[in-house]
């Protein structure tokens, strides 16, 4: 039974394609988040949706949309790729109400854009 | 200060010894704190959760210094697979999670 799950797992693509990953929990949780992990290894938030409101949206370029159909989906959605966009890319989903904010990662999906 | 800084590493150890990893942050409204390990090209798990002066689950023992800003992680008779890269997470606004560079652990037979 996987908490967090992501799919692709490995993304392969060309400069300037868009592209789509998704994102699921079974975990119950009400607030869901996508982190980017580059080379470097640096763990950075993205986005965070709270019951399908957006709650954190950092400095990210606008190529990318994030999209939470429901509490139990988070998907991101990426326009004209570029080199600079390779890395691995966390879902993550916690529960706010209970005030600790433990969040439980998903397996990663590795983009690489080439 | 940075929001979150930790021992560089990598810690290289030989099994069954004691190990122990040290995080300062700049946040000093933060009431908790997270350690998380990290396996190579895995996800982060989370390890332990402290919300008051430490917390203790079997060999691993997480302490909060917030006068100091300053939490520990000490690993006891240390296991091969131990071997990772241990991060600091104390949370930011909104929920958020800040993440260090981590410290990277190598416990050898």
């Amino acid at each position: 039974d996987t908490a967090v799950s992501q799919t692709p797992k490995y993304l392969v693509t060309q400069m300037g394609n868009d592209k789509s990953i998704k994102c699921e929990q079974n975990l119950g949780h009400d607030t869901m988040y996508w982190y980017k992990q580059d080379s470097k290894k640096f763990l950075k938030i993205m986005f965070s949706y709270n019951n399908k409101e957006l709650i954190i949206n950092e400095t990210v370029p606008n190529r990318f949309s994030p999209k939470s159909p429901d509490k139990a989906h988070l998907n991101l959605h990426i326009n004209s790729l570029e080199l600079g966009d390779s890395a691995v890319y966390f879902c993550a989903s916690s529960y706010r109400g209970q005030g600790n904010n433990e969040q439980y990662f998903g397996p990663g999906t590795r983009l690489t854009v080439t | 200060r940075k929001e979150v800084e930790q021992d560089p590493g990598p810690f290289n150890v030989p099994e069954g010894a004691t190990v122990a990893f040290n995080c300062t942050y700049s946040n000093s409204a933060s009431q908790s704190f997270f350690w998380y390990r990290q396996d190579c090209r895995k996800e982060p798990k989370l390890l332990m959760s402290v919300y008051s002066s430490g917390n203790e689950d079997g060999r691993f023992t997480a302490q909060l210094n917030r006068a100091s800003q300053y939490i520990s992680l000490l690993i006891r008779d240390s296991k091969l697979s131990d071997s990772a890269t241990y991060l600091c997470v104390p949370p930011g606004e909104g929920g958020k999670l800040i993440f260090g560079q981590g410290t990277e652990l190598s416990v050898k037979p």
